[in-house]
């Protein structure tokens, strides 16, 4: 069956410190991968979104993510981290032979410190 | 931001009793979907659907109904709700179209079940 792995549940940063989120997932099919931003009592944000082409993709708030098939992974990455990057995170992957359902992982609670 | 609200947003009810949650939509689209969130869990999908009268079910359907009778509308039925259904329900909804079209999320239910 297929998963979605995030090996680290919580992570605190300094503030202006670069960040690191793994992703790591367990599909047979080509997979389509999101990350997602979760603030405190809030919904879900979209961050980015890999589904082809260039494996290196930019999202929103200065967020990227580069996907690497020979590791199965899907690392977002920032190069200076805010205060108020301070929230839950969240990777999940689809594909299309599975239906239309995306599959989330566990999440990783980032904190920041000044 | 896509037009997704939910009600009721907070509701504690008894081991035993019905709850239904409703997810509304104003951006016409094809899919909706039904999550609950815990710890450590992430967020598991409970049942999706694909059009008016069309649902099928996700990983965590046992005790769990759904309806939608109208493209707006999609409905979440705890028949005799128990005290492992105490979690933050969120609804998403996505325009047709491949999988990699991202989810867009709604605020989320708080539901306890003493």
């Amino acid at each position: 069956a297929q998963s979605v792995t995030q090996p680290d549940i919580h992570i605190t940063v300094s503030e202006g410190a670069s960040l690191e989120l793994r992703c790591n997932y367990s599909y047979g099919a080509t997979p389509y991968l999101f990350w997602y931003v979760q603030s405190p009592g809030q919904g879900l944000q979209l961050l980015l979104k890999y589904f082809s082409g260039d494996t290196l993709v930019q999202g929103i708030k200065g967020f990227e993510a580069e996907f690497k098939r020979s590791q199965s992974s899907f690392n977002l990455r920032k190069p200076s981290v805010h205060w108020s990057d301070a929230a839950e995170y969240f990777c999940a992957v689809g594909a299309a032979e599975y239906g239309n359902k995306l599959v989330f992982g566990a999440g990783t609670i980032l904190r920041v410190k000044s | 931001d896509a037009g997704i609200t939910q009600s009721p947003r907070h509701k504690v009810t008894e081991t035993g009793t019905p709850v239904t949650l409703r997810c509304h939509q104003t951006e016409n689209h094809r899919y909706m979907y039904w999550y609950r969130q815990d710890p450590g869990h992430g967020l598991r999908l409970i049942h999706y659907s694909y059009g008016v009268k069309d649902t099928d079910k996700g990983e965590v359907s046992d005790g769990y109904s759904v309806s939608r009778s109208k493209t707006e509308d999609f409905l979440l039925t705890l028949e005799s709700a128990t005290s492992s259904q105490t979690s933050v329900y969120f609804c998403a909804i996505r325009g047709a179209g491949g999988i990699y079209n991202e989810q867009f999320f709604g605020p989320g239910t708080r539901l306890t079940v003493l």
